[in-house]
C-alpha cells in the first residue's frame, strides 16, 4: 500500500468552478499535512498546511482534514485558469519522513 | 523568488565527470533535504540532514555523496552517474523535522542531464 495516494487525474474544471482536490495516507501517527501546487518544469511551491482536524482555509483555498479517515483535501474555490498545475499531497510521516503522493493534474478551461 | 538558491539551474555531464550542486539557505531553518524528482512523478527524498548531522539516507547509490558544511550550505557530490540518473534535484530546507513538522521550502531546483 502506498504511503500517500491520490487521483493522478487529470482533473478538469470550468473556470468560476470548485476544484476538489483529495489525498489518503496509511500512516495513522501523521501529524503534518501540506499541499503544494507545481506547475510544469518548475519547483513545487506550498499553498496550505494543516495539523488539526477540520477545515483551514487561506483566501480560495480550503485545506479539510479527518485523521480517522486519513484523509485529507484541498478545494479551490473560483477556480482560475492560473490553478492549471500539479496538485501534490504531502505527509510527514511518525519517522519524520516527508512523503508525497503521486500529485493530481488539475485542468481550469475558460 | 525562492528564498532557498540552487545553483547550477542545469547540469549536462558525462558518465565519468565528477560534478557538485549546490544549495543554500538563510532562513535560519536547521534542516535541510535533498529530493530527486523524474517527469511527471512526485518528489523522492534522498538525504535529511537535521541540525548539519546526515539523518535519513534513503539507500541512495554511493555516486551521489552529500554535504553538509554548515547549517546555510548542502551539497550534493556527483560521481559516475548513469543516464537514468538524469532528473530535476530539488534542494528543500524547514525550521526542524520534528513530529509536527514545518513546511518544506523549495529551491528551483537543477535539471541535470547525464549522457
Amino acid at each position: 500500500q502506498k504511503e500517500v495516494e491520490q487521483n493522478s487525474g487529470p482533473l478538469s474544471v470550468p473556470e468560476g468552478a470548485i476544484a476538489s482536490l483529495n489525498c489518503t495516507y496509511s500512516d495513522r501517527g501523521s501529524q503534518s499535512f501540506f499541499w503544494y501546487r507545481q506547475y510544469s518544469g518548475k519547483s513545487p511551491e506550498l499553498i496550505m498546511f494543516i495539523y488539526s482536524n477540520g477545515d483551514k482555509e487561506d483566501g480560495r483555498f480550503t485545506a479539510q482534514l479527518n485523521k480517522a479517515s486519513q484523509y485529507v483535501s484541498l478545494l479551490i474555490r473560483d477556480s482560475q485558469p492560473s490553478d492549471s498545475a500539479t496538485y501534490l499531497c504531502a505527509v510527514n510521516c511518525s519517522n519524520n519522513d516527508m512523503r508525497f503522493g503521486a500529485g493530481t493534474r488539475l485542468t481550469v478551461k475558460p | 523568488d525562492t528564498e532557498v538558491t540552487q545553483t547550477p539551474k542545469h547540469l549536462v555531464m558525462g558518465m565519468t565527470n565528477k560534478k557538485s550542486l549546490k544549495c543554500e539557505q538563510h532562513m535560519g531553518h536547521r534542516a535541510m533535504y535533498w529530493y530527486k524528482q523524474k517527469a511527471k512523478k512526485p518528489p523522492e527524498l534522498m538525504f535529511v540532514y537535521s541540525y548539519e548531522k546526515l539523518s535519513i539516507n534513503e539507500s541512495v547509490p554511493s555516486r551521489f555523496s552529500p554535504e553538509c558544511p554548515n547549517s546555510s550550505l548542502l551539497n550534493l557530490h556527483l560521481h559516475a552517474l548513469q543516464p537514468e540518473d538524469s532528473a530535476l534535484y530539488l534542494c528543500a530546507s524547514s525550521q526542524e523535522t520534528g513530529e509536527v513538522r514545518s513546511p518544506l521550502h523549495f529551491g528551483n531546483g537543477t535539471r541535470l542531464t547525464v549522457t
